[in-house]
């Protein structure tokens, strides 16, 4: 039973650029979480999707945006690029209505 | 959800039980007290959540007290693979309109040999 997976594990941007990360739900879960976390921090929760709609959202700018596929699987979305958008981006699974979440290794971003 | 207050950190002997605490005064009656760690640049894992009773599984156990404000966190036999971040969250099970996990800055437990 294949866990949650994200691509790419790491990625170089530059200032101004746009980036997506993608992630596979762990198989039976139907919906996806994306959260930010920054050096020595706790994750902080960017937004959720389920059956292809943004449910819930975090306090973060529209430069964040995603989307949810049929199959479950699940983008995010950087546009413009900040430095201060350097981060472990992770993503997490559920079967709704269960809260329970399980997350995949996460993308290290690194904005130069 | 409620909010939770974890000490930063905690040292433990390998081969002893580890016991994290974990205030959550404000928990609510249908929140549920869940625990989840993060060893270095991984994603988190869900170790173990509970309501009122006491919960174990393979990896934990999980002891609240009778007036739930408070709870604690048992690794039984402390191992060098359990050092990590863990982190104490107080959340409904299931239903309602708020799904987010909120995160603080959890427990560095390290385990040493």
């Amino acid at each position: 039973d294949a866990g949650v997976t994200q691509s790419p594990t790491h990625l170089i941007k530059t200032r101004g650029q746009q980036v997506t990360l993608r992630c596979s739900p762990k198989s039976g879960h139907d919906t996806v979480s994306w959260y930010q976390q920054a050096l020595g921090q706790g994750p902080q929760f960017i937004f959720q999707y389920y059956e292809e709609e943004e449910r819930q959202r975090g306090n973060f700018p529209d430069r964040f945006s995603g989307h949810q596929f049929p199959n479950y699987s699940s983008e995010l979305n950087v546009n413009a690029l900040l430095l201060g958008d350097s981060a472990l981006y992770l993503c997490a699974s559920s079967r709704r209505p269960v809260y329970e979440q399980y997350f995949g290794p996460g993308t290290r971003l690194t904005v130069t | 959800d409620a909010k939770t207050t974890q000490p930063p950190s905690m040292d433990c002997a390998e081969g002893r039980a580890a016991n994290l605490p974990c205030n959550h005064s404000t928990i609510s009656g249908n929140e549920y007290v869940y625990w989840y760690r993060q060893i270095h640049s991984q994603g988190p894992q869900y170790i173990i959540h509970g309501l009122k009773n006491n919960e174990t599984n393979e990896m934990a156990s999980l002891i609240i007290t009778e007036d739930r404000k408070s709870s604690t966190l048992i690794l039984p036999h402390a191992t060098l693979r359990d050092t990590a971040v863990y982190y104490c969250i107080v959340r409904v099970a299931s239903g309602g309109s708020n799904y987010k996990l909120t995160f603080g800055k959890g427990t560095l437990l390290t385990v040493n040999p």
